[in-house]
């Protein structure tokens, strides 16, 4: 079945650049979408469409596309940014939903 | 605004079953697709299912298929999962999601509900 990669962890200090990553073969043919989720809570999407971000999503929040891998990036990080990050696409086919393990992101 | 709320979690016993509810409002439910989306413990998130707005389109993944069935009543605005054959592994928070899709590709999810907790154990 269909995978997506991400590293389990990512650590910053505030005010620093968190670069999250997420790898999939059939990347380069299906867009990826971004999750934030906090402890306790549903997730939040924070960007669509590869890079497009939702209304109300901080514009330190963006996302880029290079082949396999899409990034998540989060510029100038605030504590408040401390949550878990999760990638989201589809198989080739577009049928099957699929979502990357998930990366937890420490404001030191 | 959109809300959805899940209900009909709790504990079952190994090979038992379970029904769970999603109440939607605050958008016109029968014009979107629906997904189920779980998380067991501790760990990530794993799309389960979805239905096309008219119920027709229904796509399950391989973790569950053949022993749950996604079901929508657009008269009623609601969300069904039933769980059959349930094992410990099934155990997790389950999410109903609103989906974005189109030409029957579902997209992505732009709202969740707060969760419905499922374990299965003896």
């Amino acid at each position: 079945s269909y995978e997506l990669t991400q590293p389990p962890s990512v650590s910053v200090s505030p005010g620093q650049t968190a670069r999250i990553t997420c790898s999939g073969d059939a990347l380069p043919k299906q867009y990826a979408y971004w999750y934030q989720q906090k402890p306790g809570q549903a997730p939040v999407l924070v960007i669509y469409k590869d890079s497009e971000r939702p209304s109300g999503i901080p514009e330190r929040f963006s996302g880029s596309s290079s082949g396999t891998t899409v990034t998540l990036t989060i510029s100038g990080v605030q504590a408040e940014d401390e949550a878990d990050y999760y990638c989201q696409s589809a198989d080739s086919s577009g049928t099957y939903l699929v979502f990357g393990g998930g990366t937890k992101l420490t404001v030191l | 605004q959109v809300q959805l709320v899940e209900s009909g979690g709790g504990l079952v016993k190994p090979g038992g079953s379970l029904r769970l509810s999603c109440a939607a409002s605050g958008f016109t439910f029968s014009d979107y697709y629906m997904s189920w989306i779980r998380q067991a413990p501790g760990k990530g998130l794993e799309w389960v299912s979805y239905i096309s707005s008219s119920g027709s389109t229904i796509y399950y993944a391989d973790s569950v298929k053949g022993r749950f069935t996604i079901s929508r009543d657009n008269a009623k605005n609601s969300l069904y999962l039933q769980m059959n054959s349930l094992r410990a592994e099934d155990t997790a928070v389950y999410y109903c999601a609103r989906d974005i899709a189109a030409a029957g590709i579902v997209y992505y999810f732009d709202y969740w509900g707060q969760g419905t907790l499922v374990t299965v154990s003896s």
